[in-house]
C-alpha cells in the first residue's frame, strides 16, 4: 500500500465550480498535510499547509484534514482558469522526508 | 523574491554519457534535494543534503549521485545515463526543520 494515494485526474470543471481534491494516507502518526500547486513547466510552490486535524481557510482554498479516516482534502471556491494546474498533496513525515502524491491535473473551462 | 534555479530546463543527452544537473538557491538553506517527477508517481526523493559536504540517499538513489561543495549549490550526477532516467528532475531547498520546501522550475530531461 502506498503511503500516500491521491487519484491523478484529470480533473475537468466549469468557471466558478467548487473543487474537491483528496488524498488518502496510511500512517495514523503523520502530523503535517501540506498541498502543492504546480503550473506547467514550472516547480511546485506551498498553497496551504495544515497541523493535524481540522480545517485552514485562504481565500477561496479550504484545506482540512480527517485523521480519523485519514483523508486530506482541498476545497476551491468559485474555480477559475488560472487555478488551471496540478495539485500535489505532500505529507511530512519528521526529519527529512516529505512524501507526495501523484498529484491531480485540474482543468478549470472558461 | 526567494529563488531556486536550475541551470537547464531540457536536456537530451545519449545512453551512457555522464550528465551533471546543477541547482543554486539565494535563500541561506541547510536542506537541499532532488527529485523526480513522473506521471502517475509524482515526486520520489533521489537524494537530500543537510549540510555541506553531507548527503543523505533518499528513495530511489540507485543510478545517481550527488555534490555539495558549496551550501547555495547542489549537483546531482547521473554516472552512466540510462533511458530509465528519462523524467522531470526537480530541486528543493528549506530551512531545517521547516515544512515549506521551495522548488526549482524543473529540469527536463531525455537519454537517447
Amino acid at each position: 500500500q502506498k503511503e500516500v494515494e491521491q487519484d491523478p485526474g484529470p480533473l475537468s470543471v466549469p468557471e466558478g465550480a467548487i473543487v474537491s481534491l483528496n488524498c488518502t494516507y496510511s500512517n495514523s502518526a503523520f502530523q503535517y498535510f501540506m498541498w502543492y500547486r504546480q503550473y506547467s513547466r514550472k516547480g511546485p510552490e506551498l498553497l496551504m499547509y495544515t497541523y493535524s486535524s481540522g480545517n485552514k481557510e485562504d481565500g477561496r482554498f479550504t484545506a482540512q484534514v480527517d485523521k480519523s479516516s485519514k483523508y486530506i482534502s482541498l476545497f476551491i471556491r468559485d474555480s477559475q482558469p488560472s487555478d488551471s494546474a496540478t495539485y500535489l498533496c505532500a505529507i511530512d513525515t519528521g526529519g527529512f522526508k516529505t512524501i507526495f502524491g501523484a498529484g491531480t491535473r485540474l482543468f478549470v473551462k472558461a | 523574491d526567494v529563488k531556486v534555479t536550475q541551470s537547464s530546463r531540457y536536456l537530451v543527452k545519449r545512453t551512457g554519457e555522464k550528465v551533471f544537473l546543477e541547482c543554486v538557491q539565494d535563500m541561506d538553506h541547510e536542506n537541499m534535494f532532488w527529485y523526480r517527477q513522473d506521471p502517475g508517481l509524482g515526486l520520489r526523493l533521489i537524494y537530500f543534503s543537510y549540510d555541506v559536504k553531507m548527503k543523505e540517499k533518499g528513495d530511489i538513489p540507485e543510478g545517481y549521485s550527488v555534490s555539495r561543495e558549496k551550501k547555495e549549490r547542489f549537483s546531482l550526477i547521473l554516472e552512466s545515463a540510462s533511458t530509465n532516467q528519462t523524467s522531470m528532475y526537480l530541486c528543493a531547498s528549506s530551512f531545517p526543520a521547516v515544512t515549506e520546501a521551495f522548488f526549482g522550475q524543473g529540469t527536463r530531461l531525455t537519454v537517447v
